[in-house]
């Protein structure tokens, strides 16, 4: 039973560079979600789904860009990282109707 | 946004002890949910609570969701050193079309053997 599950779990990156986080659930969940934790701040909602084909954003959206174009596949995109991004990572999903979330193992990033 | 407040920030607690913590909030929400963190990993729920005045136990843990709707608490008995982590209280309310979740900031909580 995967669940949720995230790659890469390590990356380091320099300012400037670009990559994407990649996010899969195999629960058929139809909302999935990205959080970033920082220490003393909790887990602060970055972009959220509700569905393929729909995205929003959350508390923190700056500096990142998501898609849905399918029910399992969540990415987000850092287009030109900065230090401030430096953080843990998790994405998240549920069925849309219930803040039961499943959370992934985290994604380290570290920008230099 | 919503504000959650969530109090101890850390604590230390000898094994065998009893741990109680909460969370408060500006706002109501329809469900307070109550997640556990291990180390390097992805927070995993603990219990979760639709009505106010409800309390809900999952073995040695039990939470309350305040009469308010605007607080929360968690009480662990009889702690084990399994019981490290951090602890998430977290705020659920119907916006905009769908369920929004607000996250604490968090109790770490570090057992003595």
């Amino acid at each position: 039973n995967a669940g949720v599950t995230q790659t890469p779990k390590f990356q380091v990156l320099k300012t400037g560079q670009s990559m994407t986080l990649q996010c899969a659930q195999d629960m058929n969940h139809e909302y999935m979600s990205w959080y970033r934790q920082d220490p003393g701040m909790g887990l602060r909602l970055i972009h959220y789904s509700v569905g393929a084909g729909i995205t929003d954003q959350g508390e923190v959206p700056n500096g990142y860009n998501v898609s849905r174009s399918t029910t399992e596949d969540f990415p987000l995109r850092l287009l030109s990282a900065a230090p401030s991004q430096t953080s843990v990572y998790f994405c998240a999903s549920s069925y849309r109707a219930s803040g039961e979330l499943f959370f992934g193992e985290g994604s380290r990033l570290t920008v230099l | 946004g919503q504000q959650l407040n969530q109090s101890p920030q850390s604590m230390f607690i000898q094994e065998g002890e009893d741990v109680s913590m909460n969370c408060t909030s500006s706002s109501i929400f329809n469900t307070w949910l109550w997640y556990k963190q291990d180390p390097g990993e992805g927070p995993v729920l603990l219990i979760a609570l639709y009505k106010a005045g409800e309390l809900t136990s999952n073995g040695r843990l039990t939470a309350q969701f305040g009469i308010t709707r605007k607080d929360s608490f968690l009480n662990i008995s009889a702690s084990i050193p399994s019981d490290v982590g951090i602890y998430f209280c977290a705020g659920q309310l119907y916006s905009g079309g769908y369920q929004k979740v607000t996250f604490g900031t968090g109790t770490k909580l570090q057992v003595i053997p």
